[in-house]
C-alpha cells in the first residue's frame, strides 16, 4: 500500500517539552498539507507545500510551530516548547497538482498528539 | 469569512433507513465541494466530491449529494443505510482563486442501529 503515512501514530510528552513528526506523501504527490483536529471538530488547516516551498500557513501556527518539506518529499512538523492547548490530532495530506483547489487530498491516519 | 456549518453533530438512525447529514457553506467565490468519512479508529476517507457538471454526485457505496448554489449547500443522502455506515462525516471545501487548503465542517457523527 502507498498511502500517506504518518510517524509516530501517538506521542505523549510533558508541557515544555519539543516534539517532531513525519510525515510521508504518496511517493508521486508533489503537494502537502498539515492540519490539526480537536476532540469533536474538524480539522483546520496549517501550512501547505507545494515541492519544498512553503506557500501558506495557517494564523493557527504560532512561532512554536515549523514545518519542512526539505527535497521535496517528506515533511515535518515540529512544535516546540508544547502546551497542554496542542493536544490534537495532527493530520497530513498530499495532493498531485493538477486542477489546483480542485485536487483530492488523500490523508495519513494521524498523530495523536497528548501534553501531560 | 468562508466557514462550512455541518447542522447535525449526531445523526441517529435505524438500519435500512433512509438519511440525510446537512452541509452549508458560506463564499463569495466559486466552490470546490467534498464529503469525507472517518471510520473508528481510522483516517479520513474521501467519499465523494463536487467539482462542476451534474450538481447530483454518487459514492461507490449508495451515497449521494447534491450542489445547490442558490441555497449553498451540499447534503448528503443515502436511501437505505447500514450498520457499517456508522462513522463521523466531515464536509469540506475548497474555494477557487489559488487556494489549496480545505475547510470543513465540524462532522457528523451517524450512529446506525439495528
Amino acid at each position: 500500500d502507498t498511502g500517506v503515512s504518518q510517524d509516530p501514530r501517538h506521542k505523549i510528552t510533558k508541557r515544555g517539552q519539543n516534539v517532531t513528526f513525519r510525515c510521508d506523501p504518496i511517493s508521486e504527490h508533489n503537494r502537502l498539507y498539515w492540519y490539526r483536529q480537536t476532540l469533536g471538530q474538524g480539522p483546520e488547516f496549517l501550512t501547505y507545500f507545494q515541492n519544498e516551498a512553503q506557500l501558506e500557513k495557517s494564523r493557527l501556527l504560532s512561532d512554536r510551530f515549523s514545518a519542512e518539506r526539505p527535497k521535496g518529499s517528506f515533511s515535518t512538523l515540529e512544535i516546540q516548547r508544547t502546551e497542554q492547548g496542542d493536544s490534537a490530532m495532527y493530520l497530513c495530506a498530499s495532493s498531485s497538482s493538477g486542477r489546483g483547489a480542485a485536487d483530492t487530498q488523500y490523508f495519513g491516519p494521524g498523530t495523536r498528539l497528548t501534553v501531560l | 469569512a468562508q466557514s462550512v456549518t455541518q447542522l447535525d453533530s449526531q445523526v441517529p438512525v435505524f438500519e435500512e433507513a433512509p438519511v440525510e447529514l446537512r452541509c452549508n457553506y458560506s463564499s463569495s467565490v466559486s466552490v470546490y465541494l467534498f464529503w469525507y468519512v472517518q471510520y473508528p479508529n481510522q483516517g479520513l476517507q474521501l467519499l465523494l466530491k463536487y467539482l462542476s457538471g451534474s450538481t447530483l454526485v454518487e459514492s461507490i457505496n449508495g451515497f449521494e449529494a447534491e450542489f445547490n448554489k442558490s441555497q449553498t449547500s451540499f447534503h448528503l443522502r443515502k436511501p437505505s443505510v447500514h450498520i457499517s455506515d456508522t462513522a463521523e462525516y466531515f464536509c469540506a471545501v475548497a474555494f477557487s482563486g489559488g487556494y489549496n487548503k480545505l475547510i470543513f465542517g465540524a462532522g457528523t457523527r451517524l450512529a446506525v442501529h439495528p
